[in-house]
């Protein structure tokens, strides 16, 4: 069964500093994988994804994720945190297709002024 | 992308009663799922809605509890029934688009739903 661990359950950085928000994956096969963020009150919205290819993908925001198969990993980084940043980030993986996706338990981000 | 909303954005109900949460998509999808977000925790897939058949749920949902209707490509309801306070969460729909945005999911803005 696939499975999502973000290990991270609440981060605090200052504005302009850098960030990364770790998530490690399980899944037998090559997985699908994807950063949501989550501001107060609203939806989910797409950062980034990983399918295949190049393992260093950019996103929306100024954000991008790393896939390592060996460390079983696709971490968050954005080279300079903006207060507008401050949300909730998921990981989550899945197989494509119109297949469920396995969401981690979020990560609480926390901007200092 | 797709423009998804959804009705309503929030409620309250009394326990015992039943809502029903819409969510239209501005585009033809070939995918559209219900989630649950409980409160403080991830998302849960309740089921997939199925154009033209019966929803397809996961381990723990049943349809007596979240009966749900897709008429069309644009269109589904998810109906919380019998509702507790346990039912007190975050619904949200996502679609899978056809096309070049295939196995990608994107998320409405999600109902709000407190049960007293």
């Amino acid at each position: 069964a696939q499975s999502v661990t973000q290990p991270d359950i609440h981060i605090t950085v200052s504005e302009g500093a850098s960030l990364e928000l770790r998530c490690n994956y399980s899944y037998g096969a090559t997985p699908y994988l994807f950063w949501y963020v989550q501001s107060p009150g609203q939806g989910l919205q797409l950062l980034l994804k990983y399918f295949s290819g190049d393992t260093l993908v950019q996103g929306i925001k100024g954000f991008e994720a790393e896939f390592k198969r060996s460390q079983s990993s696709f971490n968050l980084r954005k080279p300079s945190v903006h207060w507008s940043d401050a949300a909730e980030y998921f990981c989550a993986v899945g197989p494509g297709g119109g297949n469920k996706l396995t969401f981690g338990t979020g990560t609480q981000l926390k901007v200092e002024l | 992308s797709a423009v998804i909303s959804q009705k309503p954005s929030r409620d309250i109900c009394q326990r015992g009663t039943s809502l029903t949460i819409q969510c239209q998509v501005d585009s033809q999808v070939t995918m559209m799922f219900w989630y649950r977000q409980q409160p403080g925790q991830s998302l849960t897939l309740i089921a997939t809605a199925n154009q033209g058949s019966e929803a397809t749920y996961e381990s723990g949902f049943v349809i007596d509890k979240f009966p749900i209707s897709r008429p069309n490509l644009t269109f589904s309801t998810l109906t919380v029934s019998n509702m507790s306070p346990e039912d007190s969460s975050i619904y949200l729909c996502s679609v899978e688009l056809a096309g070049g945005y295939q196995e990608t999911q994107y998320f409405g803005p999600g109902t709000r739903l407190l049960v007293l």
